[in-house]
Parts: C-alpha cells; sequence; structure tokens
C-alpha cells in the first residue's frame, strides 16, 4: 500500500514558468513534510519542508502548500530555471516510533529554455 | 548545515565478493541512521533503520545476513553487502537525523553506486 501518492511522474516547463507537483497521503499520523531535490547520481537534498500547523511555507522560489483536511500538500516552483531541472520526491513521517521517511514515486521535472 | 559523508562513491567488485560502504555524520551526532536502496528512476526503498549501539531493524524482503548495517559510533554507519551478486547492484543512500530528532531534517548521503560483475 502506498502511503504518498505524487504526481505527475513528470513535467516538462518553460523557464520562467511555475512547476507544481503533487502529493497525497493517508496516514493522519504524518507530522513532517519535505521535499527532495535529486540529481543523476547524487542523494536526495533538502528543498523545504513543512508541518501541519501551517497551510502554507515559502522559501525563495519554493513554495509548499498543505491542505490538512485534503490530506494534500504540494510544491511550487516559480520561476522555473532550467537548473531546476531534476527529479523532486515528496515525503512524510511520524513523530512516534522511528522517524522514517515514507517518499513518493518522484516527479522528473524538465525545464526547457 | 548538517553534512553526511558517504564512500565510497562508486564501486565495481566480482561476485562473490563483500562490499563495505560508510556513512560518517561530520558536524552532528548521527542517533538515526537509514539506509536505502534506489534502482534507476525509482523512488528510494527504505532497507533498515539504525539507531546507536543497537541492532539494526529490517524492512520486510530484505535479507540482514546480506545486508549487515553496523552503528557503532554516533557518526559512523556502516553497510556491508555479503557475498554480492550482480542482482546486488543499486545506487545505496544513507541518511541521518541527529539527537535533536527532525529539527533539522534528513541529512542524505550522496550515494554508492554498487556494481556486481
Amino acid at each position: 500500500q502506498q502511503q504518498v501518492k505524487q504526481s505527475p511522474q513528470s513535467l516538462i516547463v518553460q523557464k520562467g514558468g511555475i512547476s507544481i507537483i503533487n502529493c497525497a497521503y493517508e496516514n493522519t499520523a504524518f507530522d513532517y513534510f519535505p521535499w527532495y531535490q535529486q540529481f543523476p547520481g547524487k542523494g536526495p537534498a533538502l528543498l523545504i519542508a513543512i508541518r501541519p500547523d501551517v497551510s502554507e511555507k515559502k522559501e525563495g522560489r519554493f513554495t509548499i502548500s498543505f491542505n490538512k483536511s485534503a490530506k494534500q500538500f504540494s510544491l511550487h516552483i516559480m520561476d522555473s530555471q532550467p537548473g531546476d531541472s531534476a527529479t523532486y520526491f515528496c515525503a512524510a513521517s511520524k513523530g512516534a516510533g522511528s522517524y522514517q521517511l515514507t517518499f513518493g514515486k518522484g516527479t522528473k521535472l524538465s525545464v526547457i529554455p | 548545515g548538517a553534512v553526511v559523508s558517504q564512500h565510497p562513491s562508486r564501486v565495481i567488485c566480482k561476485s562473490g565478493t563483500s562490499v563495505k560502504i560508510e556513512c560518517r555524520s561530520l558536524d552532528f551526532q548521527a542517533t538515526t541512521m537509514f539506509w536505502y536502496r534506489q534502482f534507476p528512476k525509482q523512488s528510494l526503498m527504505l532497507m533498515a533503520t539504525s539507531n546507536e549501539g543497537s541492532k539494526a531493524t529490517y524492512e520486510q524482503g530484505v535479507e540482514k545476513d546480506k545486508f549487515l548495517i553496523n552503528h557503532a559510533s554516533l557518526t559512523l554507519s556502516t553497510l556491508t553487502v555479503t557475498s554480492a551478486h550482480p542482482e546486488d547492484s543499486s545506487f545505496y543512500i544513507c541518511s541521518a537525523i541527529g539527537d535533536r530528532g527532525r529539527a533539522y531534517g534528513y541529512t542524505f548521503g550522496s550515494g554508492t553506486r554498487l556494481t556486481v560483475v
């Protein structure tokens, strides 16, 4: 059972456009929702994370929108640049227990000039 | 910021041999380390979770005798792939959180590309 569903699988955006990636979760015990960026052959790097007590968090060109009632969260990349071309993963974890991260399946973003 | 150093970045070994991958937290104490496996164009699959000084907890379907994890200190965890076979070829990634839990997020290593020939 996949606990974090991510869409789309791939995304092509023109330079300067907005990239939007969506995730939905099932486990209401999740209380930490990070987004990671991964380049080929590298480990994931944290982009931005949110907790369910806020509906939006912005860091530079990256914004997380969080809808607790719908159990959904999304990543918005404003003014997308070719250097943003990478695979993006959403994830979720819960505070109790082992802090394991549950990952979405990933979105390959291509930003074209 | 928190840094996790993972070595080697690439390794090629012969079938039947063992390979050790190291993960070191450079500027924080890693109370919990996670080991992942990632196949091409797929997501990260959690293999095991280890706490310093304790035996690792393996996910269902992961052979503990094949993938030996040691977390003997607060700054070092190792994954040893024993008697490696071509099907063990994959990208292995470690991740760590410190004694403040998730306050500073999960720090990932840069990954190890294992090729078994």
